[in-house]
């Protein structure tokens, strides 16, 4: 089975600050790791995925992750943000163990709020 | 805008009562997911269908219940509510069956209030 730890449950940063969310996953097998968003009064939204290859994926809105293995970490990272950067994030774990086929396990999720 | 949509928006209910939550994915997406999001619980993966079968299912009580019809729109169907099931049900879709081989797209959701 799958797990999924956010560590921070709110961040707060200014504007033009750079943030880090932090998400650790656990798993017995190999897995696939995703960032969404969600706005307020809306769905999730995909800000970037890692299936496999180089572990820096870069996403949507400047947003960026790096997948680390050893540490069993998938962290979303972001330069400098905008105000407009003010949502929930949520980080996801899946596999393809058929028992989790098509079932995506979401983190408690952090709450980033972007001061002017 | 996502191409999923979720109805009703809102629904008040009380305790007891069987509410239908209705989901159309978006055109062409096979897979229809159900979410549950309360503050508690955070977001938990309720039941997966695909192309109109149950693949796979998580902590959805056994006073839930999901369909997905021919025309791929799906329901939820919530029975003998009670407090505790106050919430935000997520619908989301996907072209596959496979969640690894692209993104879900969320629908806004429904909320339920449950007094």
């Amino acid at each position: 089975a799958q797990s999924v730890t956010q560590l921070d449950s709110q961040v707060p940063v200014f504007e033009e600050a750079p943030v880090e969310l932090r998400c650790n996953y656990s798993s017995s097998v190999s897995v696939y790791l995703f960032w969404y968003v969600q706005y307020p009064n809306q769905g999730l939204q995909l800000l970037l995925k890692y299936l496999s290859g180089s572990t820096l994926v870069k996403g949507i809105n400047g947003f960026e992750a790096e997948f680390n293995k050893s540490q069993t970490s998938f962290h979303l990272r972001k330069p400098s943000v905008h105000i407009s950067d003010t949502a929930e994030y949520f980080c996801a774990v899946t596999s393809l163990s058929p028992s989790n086929t098509g079932k995506l396990i979401f983190g408690q999720g952090t709450t980033l709020q972007v001061k002017p | 805008d996502s191409g999923v949509t979720q109805t009703p928006k809102h629904l008040i209910t009380a305790t007891g009562q069987r509410v239908t939550l209705r989901c159309s994915p978006r055109s062409g997406d096979l897979s229809v997911y159900w979410y549950q999001q309360s503050l508690d619980q955070g977001l938990q993966f309720l039941i997966h269908y695909y192309n109109g079968e149950e693949r796979a299912k998580g902590n959805i009580l056994e006073r839930f219940s999901a369909q997905q019809f021919p025309d791929l729109h799906s329901e939820l169907n919530l029975s003998s509510l009670e407090l505790g099931d106050s919430a935000l049900y997520f619908c989301a879709s996907s072209v596959t069956g496979l969640v690894v081989t692209g993104e879900l797209f969320f629908g806004e959701g429904s909320r339920l209030t449950v007094l």
